[in-house]
């Protein structure tokens, strides 16, 4: 069946560090991909998205690049912020279904 | 534009209490509707879809049902709490297997 595994957390970093968040699937088909972004307290949002291999999705500096040799989707961003600072889901949507299959997510502190 | 609105926002029962949580979403028809729980510190689990009116798919066996008695309404309800349904629940829309998923803020529930 299809899955999503990310890394886990959480990750501390320092301001202006560079992010790396881990994301591989497992999927039959040509999934879409995506990474979402849930702040304390709220529901989820829509960070960026990609539809099909090679693609790079970006978003607020954050980029991720579908990777279907690799089946991965990991998420990157050059320099943090403290205002960053979530809970990050990677997530898969497949032709098969219609449901969007998400990660365990991955808590990020920014630290100033 | 299309919003999603689930209420309420926080809730605290106690066990063996009913249960009926709604969602519903403003501008768009016939969308596919879901319903997650996050519980502390975990990912989201999905709970039922829907992709139509009285169209039902539970995901996971357990305490709770779910019924789309309009096109943008879908509630989540139990006869019976029980203090393991305590958590984060999500209501979300999307208007394609493939696309992204729009969440709505979420309520907590605290069973005790």
């Amino acid at each position: 069946g299809n899955s999503v595994t990310q890394m886990e957390g959480p990750v501390t970093l320092s301001e202006e560090a560079f992010l790396t968040i881990n994301c591989t699937y497992t999927a039959t088909g040509y999934p879409s991909l995506f990474w979402y972004v849930q702040y304390p307290g709220e529901g989820l949002q829509l960070l960026l998205k990609a539809t099909k291999a090679d693609d790079k999705g970006s978003n607020k500096g954050f980029e991720a690049t579908y990777r279907k040799e690799t089946t991965s989707f990991h998420l990157e961003k050059g320099s943090v912020q403290v205002s960053d600072s979530a809970v990050y889901f990677c997530a898969l949507s497949n032709t098969g279904g219609f449901k969007t299959i998400f990660g365990a997510g991955t808590r990020l502190f920014v630290k100033a | 534009s299309q919003t999603i609105h689930q209420w309420p926002a926080t809730l605290v029962q106690p066990v063996g209490s009913p249960l009926s949580l709604e969602c519903t979403v403003e501008g768009t028809s016939n969308p596919n509707l879901y319903w997650y729980r996050q519980a502390a510190g975990r990912g989201l689990q999905l709970l039922f879809y829907s992709v139509g009116i009285g169209q039902i798919s539970s995901e996971v066996p357990q305490n709770l049902s779910a019924s789309r008695p309009q096109d943008r309404q879908f509630i989540l309800s139990s006869k019976k709490l029980l203090l393991s349904d305590s958590g984060f629940y999500l209501c979300a829309w999307s208007p394609d297997r493939e696309a992204e998923a729009f969440f709505g803020q979420g309520t907590r529930l605290t069973v005790v």
